[in-house]
């Protein structure tokens, strides 16, 4: 059972396009992040939500906590956003602060 | 640059062999956040630091610790390997405790055990 899950696991794109990535949590949370993997393996944390929406330029990042759901929206997709997309969360003191994460989203932007 | 080192970049040594991963924080951070990536098993938290402390504690093996010392640089000890901890490690530094801050994530350490 994963305490996480993303969809789509996979997603391919036009450069330009509106894209949502889907994130679903089924334990109670203190926080949830976005992260995004390149190519090369680095890992650049994008969001940490623990209610509502926050934007940075064209990424936006939702959490509804009564769904136990969040999305990353990226508008005006472009090639350089070619990446590993993962959800994370961070369980509560109750059940030990754990992180928990997603399998990833791997988008690809075609020019 | 996430302003975090890990060192070193690349590991390779022989199974039963014990190696020590190290990692500075960002200037200012208290919390250090070991993750492992596998292929098979995606990102998996191991374990937690503030301030010297023991934090939160994931899935990490008996046969691995860790700590951190008084400058705040963290080291992740891994001994008995085995071909199965062939992975990425990264770690992490925030400036809380929480989990509820920002992480900043350094490059990473490839382990490769044969």
């Amino acid at each position: 059972k994963n305490e996480v899950e993303q969809s789509p696991q996979n997603l391919t794109a036009q450069e330009g396009e509106f894209i949502t990535i889907n994130c679903s949590y089924s334990v109670g949370i203190s926080a949830l992040h976005w992260l995004q993997q390149h190519p090369g393996g680095g890992i650049v944390s994008l969001f940490m939500l623990s209610s509502g929406k926050k934007k940075h330029g064209r990424l936006i990042a939702t959490i509804n906590i009564q769904e136990k759901h969040s999305s990353l929206h990226i508008t005006a997709s472009h090639p350089r956003d070619s990446a590993v997309y993962i959800c994370a969360v961070r369980s509560g003191p109750s059940t030990g602060n754990q992180f928990y994460f997603g399998t990833g989203t791997s988008l690809t932007v075609i020019p | 640059d996430s302003g975090v080192t890990q060192t070193p970049k690349h590991l390779i040594t022989a199974t039963g062999q014990r190696v020590t991963l190290r990692c500075s924080p960002r200037s200012g951070d208290l919390s250090v956040y070991w993750y492992q990536q596998s292929l098979d098993q995606g990102l998996q938290f191991l374990i937690q630091y503030y301030n010297g402390e023991e934090r939160a504690k994931g899935n990490i093996l008996e046969r691995f610790s860790a700590q951190q010392f008084p400058d705040l640089h963290s080291e992740l000890n891994l001994s008995s390997l085995e071909l199965g901890d062939s992975a990425l490690y990264f770690c992490a530094s925030s400036g809380g405790a929480s989990g509820r801050h920002e992480q900043y994530f350094g490059p990473g350490t490839r382990l490769t055990v044969t």
